[in-house]
């Protein structure tokens, strides 16, 4: 399948430090990008849609303030956890979405844990 | 919004049962339905998808059926192993256009155990 990488992997940062996370297309050019917060033992809640050229779609519930979200090229986005609290302490996964196939190919994940 | 609704939570099976995982979904238009494999602190990799032209698609031991009236599908998957272990999910997406194309909502998840 399709490679999505995730930057970092896991990051410690204290409390009220901001935290930028990269996601990549490797094999193709992504128009669209999605990034996902999964707690553990529970199931992918999806954040944002990002689109390259616009501003991104934020699910309800989600502080567009607080996580930030800039899709500056068809093979990068980025989501910048901002003034970072311990409760936003989380996995964050992205993924690209195919323009050949629609499927979505996931990054590896990044583990934040905010002190 | 899609509500997508997975059973069971936990599935613990023999080496070399079947397996069965079945999932709802409320909305109409949904069309693409796939299902991801997330092994423990890994990403969800894709294992098979079905869309809503077709009403069953196999790939070795995986299969996936739809049943578009019913709004239900599920995995099937076959001759267990102990390497499918892992946490299953599926998923639905509504068809092209709109701010919602391509956007997944997901099931609960369901962890399979396969013993030896």
């Amino acid at each position: 399948g399709a490679v999505v990488s995730q930057h970092p992997s896991r990051v410690i940062c204290k409390s009220g430090t901001s935290v930028k996370i990269e996601c990549r297309s490797l094999d193709f050019q992504a128009t669209t990008m999605f990034w996902y917060r999964q707690f553990p033992k529970q199931s992918l809640m999806l954040m944002a849609t990002s689109n390259e050229g616009s501003k991104a779609t934020y699910e309800q519930g989600v502080e567009k303030d607080k996580f930030l979200i800039n899709h500056a090229s068809l093979t990068l986005s980025t989501l910048t956890v901002t003034s970072a609290h311990p409760e936003d302490s989380s996995f964050y996964i992205c993924s690209a979405r195919s323009p050949y196939t629609d499927t979505q190919y996931f990054g590896p994940g990044t583990r934040l844990t905010v002190l | 919004g899609e509500n997508v609704e997975q059973h069971p939570s936990t599935l613990s099976v023999q080496e070399g049962d079947s397996a069965v995982i079945k999932c709802t979904y409320s909305d109409s238009a949904s069309n693409y339905f796939p299902w991801y494999k997330q092994e423990l602190g890994k990403r969800p990799q894709l294992i098979i998808d079905i869309r809503s032209n077709v009403g069953e698609k196999k790939d070795q031991r995986i299969a996936v059926t739809l049943n578009k009236t019913a709004k239900h599908f599920s995995l099937h998957i076959t001759e267990t192993q102990p390497e499918d272990s892992a946490v299953y999910f599926c998923a639905a997406s509504i068809g092209a256009g709109g701010t919602s194309y391509g956007k997944l909502t997901f099931g609960q998840g369901t962890i399979l155990t396969v013993h030896p």
